[in-house]
Protein backbone atom coordinates (compact mmCIF):
# COMPACT_ATOMS: atom_id res chain seq x y z
CA UNK A 1 0.00 0.00 0.00
CA UNK A 2 1.75 3.32 -0.80
CA UNK A 3 1.35 5.92 2.08
CA UNK A 4 1.23 8.96 0.01
CA UNK A 5 -0.54 8.61 -3.38
CA UNK A 6 -0.20 11.26 -6.21
CA UNK A 7 -2.18 11.48 -9.36
CA UNK A 8 -1.47 12.03 -11.78
CA UNK A 9 2.38 11.08 -12.05
CA UNK A 10 2.70 13.36 -15.43
CA UNK A 11 1.25 15.96 -17.23
CA UNK A 12 1.85 17.75 -20.14
CA UNK A 13 -0.86 20.79 -20.94
CA UNK A 14 -1.24 23.48 -22.92
CA UNK A 15 -0.77 27.36 -21.68
CA UNK A 16 -4.12 28.51 -20.35
CA UNK A 17 -5.57 25.67 -19.04
CA UNK A 18 -6.66 24.51 -15.96
CA UNK A 19 -5.67 20.83 -14.21
CA UNK A 20 -6.39 19.67 -10.78
CA UNK A 21 -3.19 17.38 -9.10
CA UNK A 22 -4.98 15.15 -6.03
CA UNK A 23 -2.97 13.29 -3.38
CA UNK A 24 -4.30 10.58 -0.62
CA UNK A 25 -2.41 9.71 2.44
CA UNK A 26 -2.97 6.21 4.37
CA UNK A 27 -0.94 7.22 7.38
CA UNK A 28 -3.09 8.58 9.62
CA UNK A 29 -1.57 12.12 9.24
CA UNK A 30 -2.97 15.00 10.69
CA UNK A 31 -0.94 17.27 8.11
CA UNK A 32 -0.56 17.56 4.26
CA UNK A 33 1.60 19.79 1.95
CA UNK A 34 2.11 20.83 -1.42
CA UNK A 35 5.57 21.51 -2.40
CA UNK A 36 6.57 22.76 -5.68
CA UNK A 37 10.47 21.79 -7.12
CA UNK A 38 11.83 23.67 -9.82
CA UNK A 39 14.61 22.29 -12.06
CA UNK A 40 17.25 23.09 -9.97
CA UNK A 41 15.49 20.75 -7.09
CA UNK A 42 14.71 23.25 -4.46
CA UNK A 43 11.50 22.71 -2.84
CA UNK A 44 9.50 25.03 -1.97
CA UNK A 45 6.47 25.27 0.25
CA UNK A 46 3.50 26.52 -1.52
CA UNK A 47 0.83 25.27 1.22
CA UNK A 48 -0.21 23.49 4.09
CA UNK A 49 -3.42 21.92 5.41
CA UNK A 50 -4.10 20.33 9.36
CA UNK A 51 -7.42 18.23 9.92
CA UNK A 52 -8.98 20.48 6.52
CA UNK A 53 -7.79 23.65 8.06
CA UNK A 54 -5.16 25.93 5.67
CA UNK A 55 -2.16 26.84 8.25
CA UNK A 56 0.40 28.02 5.65
CA UNK A 57 -0.44 29.72 2.63
CA UNK A 58 2.97 31.01 1.29
CA UNK A 59 3.21 34.00 -1.83
CA UNK A 60 1.53 31.56 -4.55
CA UNK A 61 -0.01 32.98 -6.98
CA UNK A 62 -4.19 32.76 -6.56
CA UNK A 63 -4.12 30.55 -9.51
CA UNK A 64 -3.41 27.90 -7.24
CA UNK A 65 -5.81 26.97 -4.94
CA UNK A 66 -5.75 24.04 -2.75
CA UNK A 67 -8.68 22.05 -1.26
CA UNK A 68 -8.60 19.29 1.52
CA UNK A 69 -12.46 17.63 1.49
CA UNK A 70 -10.74 15.46 4.75
CA UNK A 71 -7.41 15.42 6.53
CA UNK A 72 -6.73 12.49 4.39
CA UNK A 73 -6.87 14.34 0.81
CA UNK A 74 -5.45 17.34 -0.79
CA UNK A 75 -5.82 18.16 -4.33
CA UNK A 76 -3.93 21.02 -5.69
CA UNK A 77 -5.78 23.03 -8.57
CA UNK A 78 -4.13 25.15 -11.28
CA UNK A 79 -5.99 28.18 -13.41
CA UNK A 80 -4.68 29.31 -16.49
CA UNK A 81 -1.34 27.53 -16.64
CA UNK A 82 1.35 28.91 -17.40
CA UNK A 83 4.96 28.36 -18.62
CA UNK A 84 6.79 29.06 -15.47
CA UNK A 85 4.66 26.49 -13.42
CA UNK A 86 6.23 23.33 -14.98
CA UNK A 87 7.86 22.00 -12.30
CA UNK A 88 7.50 18.64 -10.04
CA UNK A 89 4.73 18.95 -7.32
CA UNK A 90 5.00 16.72 -4.54
CA UNK A 91 2.73 16.32 -1.92
CA UNK A 92 3.53 15.31 1.91
CA UNK A 93 2.57 14.32 5.05
CA UNK A 94 3.45 14.31 8.75
CA UNK A 95 2.11 13.54 12.09
CA UNK A 96 0.63 16.45 14.10
CA UNK A 97 1.28 20.03 13.15
CA UNK A 98 5.16 19.57 13.91
CA UNK A 99 6.86 18.47 11.19
CA UNK A 100 9.29 17.84 13.96
CA UNK A 101 8.29 14.10 14.94
CA UNK A 102 9.84 12.03 12.34
CA UNK A 103 9.55 14.94 9.23
CA UNK A 104 7.41 14.01 5.89
CA UNK A 105 6.48 11.43 3.96
CA UNK A 106 6.24 12.64 0.09
CA UNK A 107 4.41 11.31 -2.11
CA UNK A 108 5.83 10.30 -6.02
CA UNK A 109 5.37 13.70 -7.45
CA UNK A 110 3.57 14.81 -10.49
CA UNK A 111 5.75 16.29 -13.32
CA UNK A 112 4.04 19.06 -14.61
CA UNK A 113 4.58 20.46 -18.00
CA UNK A 114 3.20 23.18 -19.61
CA UNK A 115 3.85 23.99 -23.24
CA UNK B 1 20.55 35.31 2.57
CA UNK B 2 19.24 32.02 1.86
CA UNK B 3 18.02 30.54 4.87
CA UNK B 4 19.14 26.79 4.51
CA UNK B 5 22.40 26.66 2.51
CA UNK B 6 24.49 23.86 0.58
CA UNK B 7 26.72 23.68 -1.43
CA UNK B 8 25.64 22.19 -4.66
CA UNK B 9 28.33 19.92 -5.49
CA UNK B 10 29.19 17.49 -7.01
CA UNK B 11 30.74 15.60 -4.13
CA UNK B 12 33.14 13.15 -5.54
CA UNK B 13 34.01 10.39 -3.31
CA UNK B 14 35.45 7.35 -4.10
CA UNK B 15 33.73 3.59 -2.79
CA UNK B 16 34.60 3.00 1.01
CA UNK B 17 35.36 6.73 1.98
CA UNK B 18 33.35 8.86 4.43
CA UNK B 19 30.91 11.67 2.56
CA UNK B 20 30.85 14.52 4.40
CA UNK B 21 28.14 16.49 3.76
CA UNK B 22 27.28 20.15 5.27
CA UNK B 23 24.36 22.72 5.87
CA UNK B 24 23.78 26.12 7.25
CA UNK B 25 20.69 27.89 8.38
CA UNK B 26 20.16 31.50 9.26
CA UNK B 27 17.31 31.31 11.81
CA UNK B 28 18.66 30.90 15.14
CA UNK B 29 15.52 29.40 16.17
CA UNK B 30 15.81 26.59 14.05
CA UNK B 31 14.69 23.02 16.08
CA UNK B 32 14.60 20.17 14.58
CA UNK B 33 16.97 19.57 10.99
CA UNK B 34 16.42 16.90 8.84
CA UNK B 35 18.29 14.89 6.08
CA UNK B 36 16.42 13.36 2.91
CA UNK B 37 17.76 11.65 0.23
CA UNK B 38 16.23 11.87 -3.45
CA UNK B 39 17.45 9.66 -6.26
CA UNK B 40 17.28 11.46 -9.54
CA UNK B 41 13.47 11.05 -10.67
CA UNK B 42 12.29 9.97 -7.33
CA UNK B 43 10.79 11.81 -4.34
CA UNK B 44 12.86 12.52 -1.34
CA UNK B 45 13.13 9.90 1.53
CA UNK B 46 14.00 10.96 4.94
CA UNK B 47 17.36 9.22 6.38
CA UNK B 48 18.29 11.31 9.40
CA UNK B 49 16.82 13.75 12.02
CA UNK B 50 18.42 15.47 14.96
CA UNK B 51 17.21 18.09 17.63
CA UNK B 52 20.09 18.67 20.02
CA UNK B 53 23.52 19.60 19.64
CA UNK B 54 25.62 16.98 18.92
CA UNK B 55 26.07 13.43 16.87
CA UNK B 56 23.24 10.96 15.94
CA UNK B 57 24.15 7.69 14.47
CA UNK B 58 22.02 5.48 12.56
CA UNK B 59 24.26 2.68 10.73
CA UNK B 60 26.33 4.23 8.24
CA UNK B 61 24.81 7.56 8.87
CA UNK B 62 25.92 10.26 11.10
CA UNK B 63 24.31 13.90 11.54
CA UNK B 64 25.78 16.46 13.47
CA UNK B 65 24.33 19.39 15.02
CA UNK B 66 26.22 22.72 15.89
CA UNK B 67 23.21 25.10 16.94
CA UNK B 68 26.37 27.79 18.52
CA UNK B 69 27.39 27.95 14.92
CA UNK B 70 24.30 26.94 13.32
CA UNK B 71 25.81 24.29 11.43
CA UNK B 72 24.14 20.60 10.93
CA UNK B 73 26.07 17.87 8.61
CA UNK B 74 25.78 14.22 7.58
CA UNK B 75 28.62 11.89 7.61
CA UNK B 76 28.01 8.83 5.13
CA UNK B 77 30.32 6.36 6.04
CA UNK B 78 31.44 3.48 4.08
CA UNK B 79 30.31 4.75 0.76
CA UNK B 80 28.42 2.61 -1.31
CA UNK B 81 27.76 3.60 -5.02
CA UNK B 82 23.94 3.28 -4.52
CA UNK B 83 24.78 6.19 -2.30
CA UNK B 84 24.91 8.55 -5.21
CA UNK B 85 21.75 11.10 -4.92
CA UNK B 86 21.19 14.47 -4.08
CA UNK B 87 21.41 15.14 -0.28
CA UNK B 88 18.76 18.41 0.77
CA UNK B 89 18.89 19.49 3.98
CA UNK B 90 15.58 20.84 6.13
CA UNK B 91 15.26 22.59 9.07
CA UNK B 92 11.63 23.10 10.78
CA UNK B 93 11.11 27.04 12.78
CA UNK B 94 9.14 27.75 15.52
CA UNK B 95 5.82 26.01 15.90
CA UNK B 96 4.94 25.92 12.21
CA UNK B 97 4.85 22.98 10.59
CA UNK B 98 6.86 24.18 7.87
CA UNK B 99 9.91 22.61 6.65
CA UNK B 100 12.05 24.65 4.94
CA UNK B 101 14.83 22.81 1.86
CA UNK B 102 18.07 23.55 1.20
CA UNK B 103 18.95 23.35 -2.80
CA UNK B 104 20.85 20.07 -1.59
CA UNK B 105 24.45 18.57 -2.24
CA UNK B 106 24.39 15.97 -5.02
CA UNK B 107 26.63 13.14 -4.13
CA UNK B 108 29.10 10.61 -6.67
CA UNK B 109 30.65 7.67 -5.11
CA UNK B 110 32.74 6.59 -7.89
CA UNK B 111 34.20 2.72 -8.09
Amino acid sequence: DTAVSQTPKYLVTQMGNDKSIKCEQNLGHDTMYWYKQDSKKFLKIMFSYNNKELIINETVPNRFSPKSPDKAHLNLHINSLELGDSAVYFCASSRGSGAGRGGYTFGSGTRLTVV
Amino acid sequence: QKEVEQNSGPLSVPEGAIASLNCTYSDRGSQSFFWYRQYSGKSPELIMFIYSNGDKEDGRFTAQLNKASQYVSLLIRDSQPSDSATYLCAVRTGTASKLTFGTGTRLQVTL
